[in-house]
């Protein structure tokens, strides 16, 4: 167990609908960030927050948001969901806003539209 | 923009064996860290080993070191004494020593290791 907690670890949903994937940092860490890896684009970094506030933003598409909470867990919210946004979704978190010693991941969320 | 290649998408390895997985990438930064992570069936993303870039000495953790090339921007991963955990997806990845909107790890596509009883 890394400590950081993602649920549900498997979603199977329908093209248009939105799902939230949700995300618990490690113990600690006040940045939270979010990593999408499919076959063809490989992993891919989404957005990151601290201690509540957005502090980068990568391929985030705009149907895409998140949100981080006074408690610290994250919030990844997809919708009109796409064929092409099943992924593998991965939240990873660490102590500073740098990650000096790398990323904690959670075990991801697997994510199918159909 | 910084790129991180892995030119390697499959390797093999005999159990008890040596491997090597190779990492190029390209950075007009002079500060910056380097991890590999691997990933299991699990697919849980564990970090392996890290190494700064202002330091000369390569970085070791246990069966797994690294060969650190700054001027050749290469940074190898040496696994010795091959064990069957050991396969899995091996991701090298890039971050800027700077923070704000470089905070995010770049990722290479990634080698599959395979090791052979």
């Amino acid at each position: 167990d890394s400590g950081v907690t993602q649920t549900p670890k498997h979603l199977i949903t329908a093209t248009g609908q939105r799902v939230t994937l949700r995300c618990s940092p490690r113990s600690g860490d006040l940045s939270v960030y979010w990593y999408q890896q499919s076959l063809d684009q490989g992993l891919q970094f989404l957005i990151q927050y601290y201690n509540g506030e957005e502090r980068a933003k990568g391929n985030i598409l705009e149907r895409f948001s998140a949100q981080q909470f006074p408690d610290l867990h994250s919030e990844l919210n997809l919708s009109s969901l796409e064929l092409g946004d099943s992924a593998l979704y991965f939240c990873a978190s660490s102590a500073r806003q740098g990650a000096d010693y790398g990323y904690t991941f959670g075990s991801g969320t697997r994510l199918t539209v159909v | 923009a910084q790129t991180v290649t892995q030119s390697q998408p499959e390797m093999s390895v005999q159990e008890a064996e040596t491997v090597t997985l190779s990492c190029t990438y390209d950075t007009s930064e002079s500060d910056y860290y380097l991890f590999w992570y691997k990933q299991p069936p699990s697919r849980q993303m564990i970090l392996v080993i890290r190494q700064e870039a202002y330091k000369q000495q390569n970085a070791t953790e246990n069966r797994f070191s690294v060969n650190f090339q700054k001027a050749a921007k290469s940074f190898s991963l040496k696994i010795s004494d091959s064990q069957l955990g050991d396969a899995a997806m091996y991701f090298c990845a890039y971050r800027s020593y700077y923070g704000g909107a470089t905070n995010k790890l770049i990722f290479g596509t990634g080698t599959l290791l395979a090791v052979q009883p």
